[in-house]
Order: structure tokens, then C-alpha cells, then sequence
């Protein structure tokens, strides 16, 4: 039980594109979903935090305008990095919630590693 | 405040060793803290994960040592095996916006 899962695993694109990343949690309901980006050899940083049917909550120094977050379904968040640059190459991870259970337990998903040419 | 300070950065054991990691936290407020592990690629997994009202939980050859006036707590890996090799990052969270905030990690590498 609690698996999460992305969408693409990995993705290429040029410079100037939007990408758009899937996460979805499969067999619970999630009314919380983080994302976290990951640069090699280091930890995993903060995001956003979303919550179903609202607004993302955005961390210090992350830009609003070009990573959007919708959490359309309590299963379903999604993030599209905008007008992507090559420093936008990273790993994202998405960890959920779960409507039920320990409020600060996340499950992670496998991760999206977008590489920006 | 916000900080969890993990330690060693990295850690060679051998095969049927006992590996352990420390991290240490400010923020009083913490009342969870969970430790995953990641293989490369991979997203982090649940290992393992304690609250300040009990001082040491083991899952397996998994312990958590809780040390709450210390504000540290440390993963014990028993009978390390190969398998292990990996990245383990400690965390810890409230229950004000259960955001997590992760460790430095550590790479761990078992050799046979």
C-alpha cells in the first residue's frame, strides 16, 4: 500500500519549453502533496506544499511563475516547469500525505529526472 | 531553528558491521522523525521513523536512537549487508504543516 507515482520517469527537452510532471498517489487518498528538487550529491529541498483545491504554498526563493502546482483531485498533483532553463535540470520528487493516518507521515514517488538542453 | 545536522557525510562498513549515522536537531517542536533510504534514481523510501515519547524503536536490523534532552537521534544499521549501500537521510517534522525537513545525508557503502 501507499505507492506514489510520476510521470515521465525522465524527460528531455530544449531550452525555452514547458514540461509538466504528473504525480499521483494509487491506492489512498492524499489531501497534501509536497515536491521536492534534488541536485546530485545533495538533499532533497522544499518546493511547494499543495493542498487539494487550493493554492500552493511556495518555500523562500522558489518562483511561482515558473514552477506551477495544481492539486486538482486527491489523487492527482501536478507541476510544470515553465520556460524551462538548463539550471532547471534536477531530480523531482513528489511525496503525499495521506488523508488518513499519521499527519506527518509522506510517501515519495520514484522521482522525474528533467534534463534541460 | 529549522536545521537537521546529519553526520558522517559518508561511511564505509564491512559486511556484518554495524553502521550508524547521527543527526542532531534545533527546534524543539519537532515530533516526528523519520529516516529514509534512497538508491540512485530513485526516490527516498521510509526506513523507519520514531516519536520523542519513546527513546528507541527497531524494525528488523533497523534501530532508532532517541535522545530528546540531547535533541539527537541516530540509525543503527545491524548486520550491515551489500544491500544496504545507499543514501540515508534522517528528518524531522511538526504538526505545523508536517513539512519535513531532511539531513544532510549520508552515503553508505558495505563492502563484502
Amino acid at each position: 500500500g501507499a505507492v506514489v507515482s510520476q510521470h515521465p520517469s525522465w524527460v528531455i527537452c530544449k531550452s525555452g519549453t514547458s514540461v509538466k510532471i504528473e504525480c499521483r498517489s494509487l491506492d489512498f487518498q492524499a489531501t497534501t502533496m509536497f515536491w521536492y528538487r534534488q541536485f546530485p550529491k545533495q538533499s532533497l529541498m522544499l518546493m511547494a506544499t499543495s493542498n487539494e483545491g487550493s493554492k500552493a504554498t511556495y518555500e523562500q526563493g522558489v518562483e511561482k511563475d515558473k514552477f506551477l502546482i495544481n492539486h486538482a483531485s486527491l489523487t492527482l498533483s501536478t507541476l510544470t516547469v515553465t520556460s524551462a532553463h538548463p539550471e532547471d535540470s534536477s531530480f523531482y520528487i513528489c511525496s503525499a500525505r495521506p488523508l488518513a493516518g499519521s499527519y506527518n507521515e509522506q510517501f515519495f514517488g520514484p522521482g522525474t529526472r528533467l534534463t534541460v538542453l | 531553528q529549522q536545521q537537521v545536522k546529519q553526520s558522517p557525510q559518508s561511511l564505509i562498513v564491512q559486511k556484518g558491521g554495524i553502521s550508524i549515522i547521527n543527526c542532531a536537531y534545533e527546534n524543539t517542536a519537532f515530533d516526528y522523525f523519520p529516516w529514509y533510504q534512497q538508491f540512485p534514481g530513485k526516490g527516498p523510501a521510509l526506513l523507519i521513523a520514531i516519536r520523542p515519547d519513546v527513546s528507541e524503536k527497531k524494525e528488523g536490523r533497523f534501530t532508532i536512537s532517541f535522545n530528546k534532552s540531547a535533541k539527537q537521534f541516530s540509525l543503527h544499521i545491524m548486520d550491515s549487508q551489500p544491500g544496504d549501500s545507499a543514501t540515508y537521510f534522517c528528518a524531522a517534522s511538526n504538526n505545523q504543516g508536517g513539512k519535513l525537513i531532511f539531513g544532510q545525508g549520508t552515503e553508505l557503502s558495505v563492502k563484502p
